[in-house]
């Protein structure tokens, strides 16, 4: 499968921890993408970083890029409840298609 | 501006039935796609557009046709349900796929049930 990977599939964090999740891919990438999912809805952009950048800061967001491991991780500091969804990376390897990770599920409790 | 907009939101079929998915944006973006979403896994590319009468196949394109007509609407048949075509489908839009930078804008989805 050309999908990339993520970890953890679930993680449960109390309100105000950080919480890290990763992303694992195959191929070469143009650029990396983050996206939310709350549930039952479609997917929200967050933030997206150039294969020539290492990190990224938007808000309480973090995303750090290693071309050489072929990985991301996304970090979300001071969670909030309003946190919890699944959030899903997304490659583009060029070619107008996009690959999608499986996702990790969020779970922040108040 | 409505941004995505897909119809129907739910829809139960019986195996052998055809049916038409919507999809229309009304941001005059180049590029749409289609995407089925299956539990625990992320969304697998169906077929894609690039532009009015442009279209390609994705990842999972058999079962499914596409056609582009008009720069704001691109809908997706099932030209005879199967049971494992049941999934959430998302269509998204995009300014330009190929400009870096350019995210992709997600409906709300349709969850399809077939029998």
């Amino acid at each position: 499968s050309q999908q990339g990977e993520e970890d953890p599939q679930a993680l449960s964090i109390q309100e105000g921890e950080n919480a890290t999740m990763n992303c694992s891919y195959k191929t070469s990438i143009n650029n990396l993408q983050w996206y939310r999912q709350n549930s039952g809805r479609g997917l929200v952009h967050l933030i997206l970083i150039r294969s020539n950048e290492r990190e990224k800061h938007s808000g309480r967001l973090r995303v750090t890029l290693d071309t050489s491991k072929k990985s991301s991780s996304l970090l979300i500091t001071a969670s909030r409840a309003a946190d919890t969804a699944s959030y899903f990376c997304a490659m583009d390897t060029g070619g107008f298609k996009t690959i999608f990770g499986a996702g990790t599920r969020l779970f922040v409790k108040a | 501006n409505a941004g995505v907009t897909q119809t129907p939101k739910f829809q139960v079929l019986k195996t052998g039935q055809s049916m038409t998915l919507q999809c229309a944006q009304d941001m005059n973006h180049e590029y749409m796609s289609w995407y089925r979403q299956d539990p625990g896994m992320g969304l697998r590319l169906i077929h894609y557009s690039v532009g009015a009468g442009i279209t390609d196949q994705g990842e999972v394109p058999n079962g499914y046709n596409v056609s582009r007509s008009t720069t704001e609407d691109f809908p997706l048949r099932l030209l005879s349900a199967a049971p494992s075509q049941t999934s959430v489908y998302f269509c998204a839009s995009s300014p330009r796929l190929a400009a870096p930078g350019d995210t992709q804008y997600f409906g709300p989805g349709t969850r399809l049930t077939v029998l």
